[in-house]
């Protein structure tokens, strides 16, 4: 079955900390890796995609990054407007939808 | 560019009513997947529809159905109402393929009472 974990599952940072979040995953044939931002009463915001082990993304404050069984989002120098639900989904190789994890909730203090 | 678009955003029904929900695609996008979100379970896939055929389903009750138009526009259906379908649910549209990002709407709040 595939699986994925999120960690850790909330965080509080001051602005200008630099952090990790982790996305361990299982899955029978990755076909990709999504990261996406919640902010509350909304849908997902998709950031970034990642399809093989090494691969690297970037966009602003966010680097997504990928290895054989898991996914790191580094945050650097956040700022409060960062402050979102961070949530990570597999797209498994079989004809499935998407299995998301439980996200981390990420709160930037000023 | 317009971005996926749900309607209503929120609903109260009662149990053992029955719902329907819809979803308009990014202008372009022919699949449109559907999903459930609850505080417990987090986000799960309930089905995803291409050129008006079902591709795909999760794990869900024979309750949950869905279809899709010719303009790829989609609906989402709830029969028979229970007090833990209270939940978002989303909607996302893709161009085409496995590996390209689905996008999301903001979701129809649903609540049973």
């Amino acid at each position: 079955e595939d699986q994925v974990t999120q960690s850790p599952e909330a965080l509080r940072l001051q602005e200008g900390e630099s952090s990790s979040l982790n996305c361990s995953y299982t899955v029978s044939g990755l076909r990709g890796l999504f990261w996406y931002r919640q902010d509350p009463g909304k849908g997902p915001e998709f950031l970034f995609t990642l399809y093989s082990a090494g691969e690297e993304k970037e966009k602003e404050r966010l680097k997504a990054t990928l290895t054989k069984k898991e996914s790191f989002l580094h945050i650097t120098a956040p700022k409060p407007e960062d402050s979102a639900t961070y949530l990570c989904a597999v797209q498994p190789g079989g004809a499935d939808g998407l299995t998301f994890g439980k996200g981390t909730h990420l709160i930037i203090q000023p | 560019k317009a971005g996926v678009t749900q309607t209503p955003r929120y609903l109260i029904k009662t149990r053992g009513q029955q719902v329907t929900l819809s979803c308009s695609p990014i202008s372009g996008h022919r699949s449109v997947s559907w999903y459930q979100q609850t505080p417990g379970q987090g986000l799960q896939f309930l089905f995803e529809y291409f050129s008006e055929t079902q591709r795909n389903k999760g794990n869900f009750p024979g309750r949950f159905s869905g279809r899709q138009f010719s303009n790829s526009r989609s609906e989402m259906n709830v029969s028979t109402l229970e007090l833990g379908d209270s939940a978002l649910y989303l909607c996302a549209s893709s161009p085409n393929s496995y590996t390209q990002p689905q996008h999301f709407g903001d979701g129809t709040r649903l609540s049973i009472l």
